[in-house]
Formats: C-alpha cells, structure tokens, sequence
C-alpha cells in the first residue's frame, strides 16, 4: 500500500545537537511539506518542497533544514540554532489539489 | 497573507450535531479542506470543497461554503464517540506558483456521553 512514513516517532535530543527527521513516501507525489505543531496553535509551516532539488521556506524555517535529493524523501534537520525544538512535527505530501497525505508525526524533545 | 480562524473547543453530546466553523481570509483560495486529528496522529483528510461550491454532503458530514464571508462549516450529523478529536480546517494558498496549505488552529470535539 502507498503511504508516508516518519521515523522516528520518537525523539530524544540534548542541547546543542542536530537532529534530522525522516519522511518517506512511495505515492509518486511531487511535493513534500514539513510542519511544526505546538498545542493551541495549529500547524505551522517550516519548509516546502514542489519539486526534486528544490524546496521554499515556509513561514518558520529558522534553525531548521532541508534537502530533497529523491522524489521519494524529504528529511528535516533541527540544528542547534532552533531555540525551543520540543513540538510535534508533521510531514506531508501531495500530488494536486486533492489534499495532502500526512504522515504519523514525531515527538522531538529536548532533555 | 493568509489567515485561517477557529474556535479552539466544543463540546457536544452524543447523538447530537456538531457544527464547526472557521473563517479564512484569502479569497483567491481555490479549495477549502477538513482534517481530522486524533491523539498523537497524524492528519486524516475527510472533505473537502471547490470554491465555486456552496455546499457537500458525504455520509454524516455536510460542508457549506460561504464566499462573501468567508466562511466555512463542518456539520457533523449524529456524532458518536469516536468523533472525539481536534479537527482543522485549511485553505489553499499560492505564492508566485508555489501551492500550500494555511491551517487553522484546530478545533477539539468533546463528546458529552
């Protein structure tokens, strides 16, 4: 069955390190999204991708990086740079507008 | 810019209809969605509507479109248990070719038993 996974769907970063994100998916979409999801204010969007080897900023990018090498992948990157990390992050991709298909998150947290 | 607004809670009891709305700002968005989130998930789309749409029924769930307010609804008929979760509505937004989605903060559904 197509899909979109995120691993891990836990985890665990100690201060000052980077950590990156997976998202995979094998539904021949073209683009891919990141979101960030904090409680009380929705989703949040840190980096958008519409093609291979490209992708935009979003509305929260800082402290946060990107690639899209493959149509297929679209990992995400926390640097140390990004002051408060802990959150729920959301991948998603789409192929028109019919609709995004999300992944299953993954909890970061700062210990 | 965009700007997508919802209530943050609602509480219906089971049987009931619940409605959900949300008011978006971007006039030019050409479809308007509505996911579903439950805890510790991700994001289920359920509908969603064209924007030359006034209204969609699919199953229990009827969505109405209102250009001139821009103003968006979820009526969910008979809600049940399992209808508990925070839903979101969003709409689409394009930048200079660039398509993306602009979501509200979520509205959290509590069935009252």
């Amino acid at each position: 069955d197509g899909g979109i996974t995120q691993s891990p769907k836990y985890l665990f970063r100690k201060e000052g390190q980077n950590v990156t994100l997976s998202c995979e998916q094998n539904l021949n979409h073209d683009a891919m999204y990141w979101y960030r999801q904090d409680p009380g204010q929705g989703l949040r969007l840190i980096y958008y991708s519409q093609i291979v080897n490209d992708f935009q900023k979003g509305d929260i990018a800082e402290g946060y990086s990107v690639s899209r090498e493959k149509k297929e992948s679209f990992p995400l990157t926390v640097t140390s740079a990004q002051k408060n990390p802990t959150a729920f992050y959301l991948c998603a991709s789409s192929k028109s507008a019919s609709g995004y298909t999300f992944g299953s998150g993954t909890r970061l947290t700062v210990v | 810019g965009e700007d997508v607004e919802q209530s943050l809670f609602l509480s219906v009891r089971e049987g009931d209809s619940s409605v959900i709305n949300c008011t978006y700002t971007d006039s030019s968005s050409t479809y308007l969605y509505w996911y579903k989130q439950e805890p510790g998930a991700g994001l289920q789309l359920l509908t969603y509507i064209f924007s030359n749409m006034d209204m969609k029924q699919d199953q229990r769930l009827t969505v109405l479109l209102n250009k001139k307010d821009k103003h968006l609804s979820l009526r969910i008929a008979d809600t049940q248990t399992g209808d508990s979760a925070i839903y979101f509505c969003a709409e689409t937004f394009t930048n200079f070719g660039n398509e993306k989605l602009t979501f509200g903060t979520g509205t959290r559904l509590t069935i009252i038993p």
